[in-house]
């Protein structure tokens, strides 16, 4: 079944602590997303590549890195320099992210990240 | 600069119909999208559109009007599965998703 995948759903970290989540893709796209999710709030963007080895800043990309060394891989790291990291975290991948018209974006479930 | 609005939440019957209205304003346009998010879970696709007018699918309609820069979803037929949140979200000339706060719709017996 092609789909993306988040790892894990449920994570805890201490104050300090750098975190990574991960985000796989078999459906063979150009494009992977990263967002953040408040409560009551809208997606926003932290990171976005449209192709292997390149990636841009979102709208809130400080505190956060990212890396794109495989077509299906784009993990995401939660730093210490984050201020305030508690959120719900969503990975999402389209086919072209570079332009072209209709370009739905998919999403995996979620990881949803606690810092204590 | 770029901003959506959307009722925050919204109660319907079960069976009914509901219109959940979207405006938006970006830099550039190239179709809006609406999503549907359960608590806890991810956004799944329910509707594009990039030409003026409405697009039926099943129980669900969603109608653009580029030029006042509004959309709509209609929901028809209301079960309690479809208490969710809707998220509005139109694509800018840079091809990237502007979002919406959502809109939390809730279905009663």
């Amino acid at each position: 079944d092609g789909g993306i995948t988040q790892s894990p759903k449920y994570l805890f970290r201490k104050e300090g602590q750098n975190v990574t989540l991960s985000c796989e893709q078999n459906l063979n796209h150009d494009a992977m997303y990263w967002y953040r999710q408040d409560p009551g709030q809208g997606l926003r963007l932290i990171y976005y590549s449209q192709i292997v080895n390149d990636f841009q800043k979102g709208d809130i990309a400080e505190g956060y890195s990212v890396s794109r060394e495989k077509k299906e891989s784009f993990p995401l790291t939660v730093t210490s320099a984050q201020k305030n990291p508690t959120a719900f975290y969503l990975c999402a991948s389209s086919i072209d992210g570079a332009g072209g018209g209709y370009n739905e974006q998919f999403f995996g479930p979620g990881t949803r990240l606690t810092v204590l | 600069g770029q901003n959506i609005d959307q009722p925050t939440e919204m109660t319907a019957t079960e069976g009914a119909i509901v219109q959940i209205n979207c405006t938006y304003q970006t830099s550039g346009f190239n179709g809006l999208f609406w999503y549907q998010q359960h608590a806890g879970e991810a956004p799944t696709f329910l509707s594009y559109n990039v030409l003026d007018g409405l697009e039926e699918k099943g129980r669900f309609s969603s109608f653009l009007s580029r030029s006042k820069g509004y959309s709509y979803l209609l929901l028809k037929e209301l079960q309690m599965k479809d208490s969710a949140s809707y998220l509005c979200a139109p694509m800018d000339s840079n091809y990237q998703l502007i979002w919406g706060a959502g809109t939390k719709l809730i279905i009663k017996p």
